[in-house]
C-alpha cells in the first residue's frame, strides 16, 4: 500500500515557538494532504484540507494565522504551528490521496509545549 | 453535518472471544465507510473499506457491514487475540470535492490472555 511519512515523529518546545510538520507521501502523487489532530481519548479531528497549488481550506474553529500549511508539491505537505501553547499540545495526523482514492495516514506527530 | 458514533466506548474480553464494534452515523448520502485500527501513540492502519453499494467486506478474521439505510455498520472479530488490543475507528467518507472524512471517537478493545 502507499507510505506517507512525518517528520518529526516527536517534537517538545517551549511555549511562544514555531513549529514544523512534514508530510510526505513516499510512493505516490498526492493530490490532496489532509491534516488531523487528536487529543488524548479524543477521535481524530479534521484541521484543514490542502491541494496541491491551492491554499489550504479550513474547518470551522481552527484558526489559519495559527496552523499555516503549505502544499508546494505532489509529494510534501508541511503544517506549522505558529507560536505555540499549550493547549496546542496534540497529537497531529497527515494522511494523503491521489484523486478519488483512499486516505493513507502518516505515523503521526506527537508536540508537547512546555 | 455528519456525526459518527461509536458504541462501546471500551470493551474487554477473554481471548478467544468473538466481539461486534458498531459505529453508527446520521447522514445515509455516504460514498464509502472505513474502519481503522490505532494502537497507542501511533497512526492509523486501514482494515476495511466498504463502498456504499456494498454490504460487508471481510478480511480474514474480520467482517464489517454496511446497513445504509439505517446508518449503521458493524466490525466483527472472530476468535479475539492479545494482538486485536487497540483503538479501532469507524470513519464516513461523505463525497464532495475533496471526500473528507468523519471519524467517531473509536472504540478500546482489551483482549485479555
Amino acid at each position: 500500500g502507499a507510505v506517507v511519512s512525518q517528520h518529526p515523529s516527536w517534537v517538545i518546545c517551549k511555549s511562544g515557538t514555531s513549529v514544523k510538520i512534514e508530510c510526505r507521501s513516499l510512493d505516490f502523487q498526492a493530490t490532496t494532504m489532509f491534516w488531523y489532530r487528536q487529543f488524548p481519548k479524543q477521535s481524530l479531528m479534521l484541521m484543514a484540507t490542502s491541494n496541491e497549488g491551492s491554499k489550504a481550506t479550513y474547518e470551522q474553529g481552527v484558526e489559519k494565522d495559527k496552523f499555516l500549511i503549505n502544499h508546494a508539491s505532489l509529494t510534501l505537505s508541511t503544517l506549522t504551528v505558529t507560536s505555540a501553547h499549550p493547549e496546542d499540545s496534540s497529537f497531529y495526523i497527515c494522511s494523503g490521496k491521489q484523486g478519488q482514492e483512499t486516505q493513507y495516514f502518516g505515523p503521526g506527530t506527537r508536540l508537547l509545549v512546555l | 453535518k455528519q456525526e459518527v458514533t461509536q458504541i462501546p466506548a471500551a470493551l474487554s474480553v477473554p481471548e478467544g472471544e468473538n466481539l461486534v464494534l458498531n459505529c453508527s452515523f446520521t447522514d445515509s448520502a455516504i460514498y464509502n465507510l472505513q474502519w481503522f485500527r490505532q494502537d497507542p501513540g501511533k497512526g492509523l492502519t486501514s482494515l476495511l473499506l466498504i463502498q456504499s453499494s456494498q454490504r460487508e467486506q471481510t478480511s480474514g478474521r474480520l467482517n464489517a457491514s454496511l446497513d445504509k439505510s439505517s446508518g449503521r455498520s458493524t466490525l466483527y472479530i472472530a476468535a479475539s487475540q492479545p494482538g486485536d488490543s487497540a483503538t479501532y475507528l469507524c470513519a464516513v467518507n461523505s463525497g464532495g470535492s475533496n471526500y473528507k472524512l468523519t471519524f467517531g471517537k473509536g472504540t478500546l478493545l482489551t483482549v485479555n490472555p
